[in-house]
């Protein structure tokens, strides 16, 4: 079962900022938290990922709490082309990834 | 290339056929990876190779189902006497090492299965 859990489906206008939760309590201290996003009919892509420290790349923030029992993916500046399924994963003690069922992320403008 | 290759994009298959999926990992990465994905669900991890050693077969869902990498790239996802719930996108991904922490896969566009 999905360590993670995640809304089903989420809005936000093309311009703004999409902040997308992710809650997984059950997490132990030295569990990753890997964020992937899906556009249809597309293989899964990698956007970011993090153990305690907040995070910073081209394409995303990752911003996880002090006590390590949830996150959230900030996409700054969302565009159309943001529309996608955003998996919130966990990293299982032999290093698999275990993938729940995502948020639906649709960007309208 | 650059990325994971899958082929074909998508398959028709009469029920009781057997079906094989291709995958080409990118070039130096030793970790491969099958997932199947039914519609509007998550990934569900089926099977892992990582260099030479065993591989890791916890997912395979039935002995219908079986895979093999060669050489230690290229890999064959075969399935045998295929039902109606075979169904589903068979994904592929490869990364640069497995057993770590920092392990980012990278996917194929993965194969679509009608199985009629």
């Amino acid at each position: 079962d999905a360590k993670t859990t995640q809304p089903p489906s989420m809005d936000c206008a093309e311009g703004r900022a999409a902040n997308l939760p992710c809650n997984h309590s059950t997490i132990s201290g030295n569990e990753y938290v890997y964020w992937y996003r899906q556009i249809h009919s597309q293989g899964p892509q990698y956007i970011i990922h993090g153990l305690k420290n907040n995070e910073t790349n081209e394409m995303a923030s990752l911003i996880i709490t002090e006590d390590r029992k949830s996150s959230t993916l900030i996409l700054p500046h969302a565009t159309l082309r943001d529309t996608a399924v955003y998996y919130c994963i966990a990293m299982d003690s032999n290093y698999q990834l275990i993938w729940g069922a995502g948020t639906k992320l649709i960007i309208k403008p | 290339g650059a990325g994971v290759s899958q082929s074909p994009s998508n398959k028709v298959t009469e029920k009781g056929k057997d079906v094989e999926l291709r995958c080409d990992p990118i070039s130096g990465h030793t970790a491969l990876y099958w997932y199947r994905q039914s519609l509007g669900q998550g990934l569900e991890f089926l099977i892992y190779f990582q260099g030479n050693s065993a591989p890791d077969k916890s997912g395979l869902p039935s002995d219908r189902f079986s895979a093999e990498r060669t050489g230690g790239s290229v890999s064959t996802l075969t399935i045998q006497r295929t039902q109606q719930e075979d169904s589903a996108v068979y994904l592929c991904a490869s990364s640069l090492v497995r057993r770590e922490a920092k392990n980012i896969q990278y996917f194929g566009a993965g194969t679509r299965l009608s199985v009629l």
